[in-house]
Order: C-alpha cells, then sequence, then structure tokens
C-alpha cells in the first residue's frame, strides 16, 4: 500500500468491552511500532516489534493491553477491560530497518473513545 | 531520565518573521533527534533529523550538547507552516521519546 494503514479510523466503546485496532505496516518494513497519544501530548511508545516478535513492550500500561504480529506484517493491539482513561488516539508507524535511528512512518492512527 | 521538554504549547507568529521552537531533552547517552510536523488532517511525519543537518521546507535545527537543545528555526514563516510540531529523541533502544509538541500558528 502507499502508507501504513490503521483501521478502525474510529471506534467507540462502552467501558469493560473489548477492542481490537489493527495496523498495516509499509510493505516490507520490518519494525513496527504502536504509540498512545492522548489529549494535548505527544505520542507515547508502547511496544515495538521486530518481525514477529516483540523486541520492546516495556510502554504497554498494563496487562489489559496485549499486541500481535503473526506474520510479521499485520499488528493487532488488543484491549481487555476497556476503562475510559484508555480513550486516545492509538499510532502505529513502522520503518525499513532495525536498530538504527531511522525515520519511522505513522498511520492516521484509531481514535478510541471508551464511554 | 530520557525527556523531552517542549516549553511552547503554542507559538503565534506573523507570516514573514522568523520562528523558533523549543526544544530540550535530556538523555546520559549520544543523542539522535528528530522534528516531525503533523499538518491538519493529515499524519504525522519526520521534517527533519541532526544526523543529516539538512534544511527542509526553509527550517534548520541545530543539536546544541552543551545546552541540550535541539531548537528548529526558520527565518521567514509561511502561512503553510502553520502545524503541530514535535521535537522526538531516539535512545538507540527501538523507543522514540516524543515531547507534548508545539502548536504553530502564522497569522496573515
Amino acid at each position: 500500500g502507499a502508507g501504513v494503514s490503521q483501521t478502525p479510523s474510529n471506534k467507540v466503546t462502552e467501558k469493560g468491552k473489548y477492542v481490537e485496532l489493527r495496523c498495516d505496516p509499509i510493505s516490507g518494513h520490518t519494525a513496527l511500532y504502536w504509540y498512545r497519544q492522548s489529549l494535548g501530548q505527544g505520542p507515547e511508545f508502547l511496544i515495538y516489534f521486530q518481525g514477529t516478535g516483540a523486541a520492546d513492550d516495556s510502554g504497554l500500561p498494563n496487562d489489559r493491553f496485549f499486541a500481535v504480529r503473526p506474520e510479521g506484517s499485520v499488528s493487532t493491539l488488543k484491549i481487555q477491560r476497556t476503562e475510559r482513561g484508555d480513550s486516545a488516539v492509538y499510532l502505529c508507524a513502522s520503518s525499513p530497518r532495525v536498530g538504527e535511528s531511522t525515520e519511522a512512518f505513522f498511520g492516521q492512527g484509531t481514535r478510541l473513545t471508551v464511554v | 531520565a530520557q525527556r523531552v521538554t517542549q516549553p511552547e504549547k503554542l507559538l503565534s507568529v506573523f507570516k514573514g518573521a522568523p520562528v523558533e521552537l523549543k526544544c530540550n531533552y535530556s538523555y546520559s547517552g549520544s543523542p539522535e533527534l528528530f522534528w516531525y510536523v503533523q499538518y491538519s488532517r493529515q499524519r504525522l511525519q519526520l521534517l527533519l533529523r541532526h544526523i543529516s543537518r539538512e534544511s527542509i521546507k526553509g527550517f534548520t535545527a541545530d543539536l546544541n550538547k552543551g545546552e541540550t537543545s535541539f531548537h528548529l528555526k526558520k527565518p521567514f514563516a509561511q502561512e503553510e507552516d502553520s502545524a503541530m510540531y514535535y521535537c522526538a529523541l531516539y535512545t538507540g533502544g527501538f523507543k522514540t521519546i516524543f515531547g507534548a509538541g508545539t502548536r504553530l500558528f502564522v497569522k496573515a
């Protein structure tokens, strides 16, 4: 595709429900990142994938958050028992190389609203 | 602690005026710094990185290790420069730390 694609663009869910957010990175990019952006803040790192494995998940706020990338391409961020504080824009980014200070290409984000 | 600070949430200048968006960082290692920009209704995108020492859209940024700063500058602001600007620090451990952002508004 032309760029990083995230679906859905908007998601409204009730407190306590389970949600999945999808990220389709640029073809061939080995590195994939998830960020969360709350209102008035910059993107906050959640998790990083190198291929299929999560190389760094230190940014996940708690065990309600989980992400997978089973075939090294598409990734899904999963949030269980959603809380109102989870409301934010969730950004996905990919980059072509691992372990270098290289440009990250961002998706448009998924705006999650927990009511 | 690793941290990026952008002290101004909003910066408003007139068209043609110089602009400087401030960024300070805290990092014990050798920093790799970036500026990202987000125009209205567009995705976040890289503007420039300090290792390239390049000028993009008239913007430049110099890394000052003594002052731990990476301020973004442009001598003559244009209306199309109005956007959110984020300073970012790559720590070498797969993680990029972003500042809270500065909204630049260029008035006609």
